[in-house]
């Protein structure tokens, strides 16, 4: 069966620190894989997706980036944090367009 | 655009009791597939049910099932026999073409002893 891990699950940074967020799939191969942020209070919003190695699309400008390395690793990555990138991280994956997309455990990251 | 509308912010239920969460959503395509996700206090986005849009049948999954008004563009989750395991945030969401899942904004549930 297919599982996702994502790590680390909880993370203080300062203003202007380097972020990064991994995140892993195992069971399956060439999955399109997701970033997800929540907001408190607030939907999930898309920031990335990937259809495969070294494919990265933005879905909303700002100061995240992201990778993916290998086949089944996708990171998140900040060179300065801001307050605003506050949130949950959720990372996701699935087999493809219209398919159901399954989420990893979520990471919290708090700037301050 | 592809909107997703959930217009209770929370709902309570008796333990045993059943509830019914509402979403109402707009997409120009014929193709596509809605969700219900459930997200404990744990913040894991687990899927609890999902609508393929060109199957007439409403799915179901044990305790949930949906009621899928295409017409209505109307999906909504109903939950029998509630557990306090099922206290926890909901979120109807919608995937057509594209990449990108639409979520709601989340009904707040509360399953009360």
């Amino acid at each position: 069966s297919q599982t996702i891990h994502q790590w680390p699950a909880t993370l203080v940074q300062p203003v202007g620190s380097p972020l990064s967020l991994e995140c892993t799939v195992e069971g399956t191969s060439n999955p399109n894989l997701y970033w997800y942020r929540q907001a408190a209070g607030r939907g999930l919003q898309l920031l990335f997706y990937s259809v495969g190695i070294g494919q990265i699309s933005s879905e909303v400008p700002q100061n995240l980036s992201a990778s993916r390395p290998q086949d089944r690793q996708f990171i998140l990555s900040s060179k300065k944090l801001l307050l605003s990138d506050s949130g949950f991280y959720l990372c996701a994956w699935s087999t493809g367009v219209r398919n159901t997309i399954y989420f990893g455990e979520g990471s919290w990251l708090t700037v301050v | 655009a592809q909107t997703v509308t959930q217009s209770q912010p929370e709902m309570s239920v008796q333990e045993a009791e059943t509830v019914t969460l509402s979403c109402t959503y707009d997409t120009s395509e014929n193709n596509y597939y809605l969700f219900w996700y459930k997200q404990p206090p744990s913040r894991q986005m687990i899927l609890v049910i999902r609508q393929e849009a060109y199957k007439q049948q409403n799915a179901t999954e044990n305790r949930f099932s949906v009621n899928f008004q295409k017409a209505a563009k109307s999906f909504s989750l109903k939950i029998s026999d509630s557990q306090l395991g099922d206290t926890a945030m909901y979120f109807c969401a919608l995937r057509g073409g594209s990449e990108k899942l639409v979520f709601g904004k989340g009904t707040k549930l509360t399953v009360n002893p």
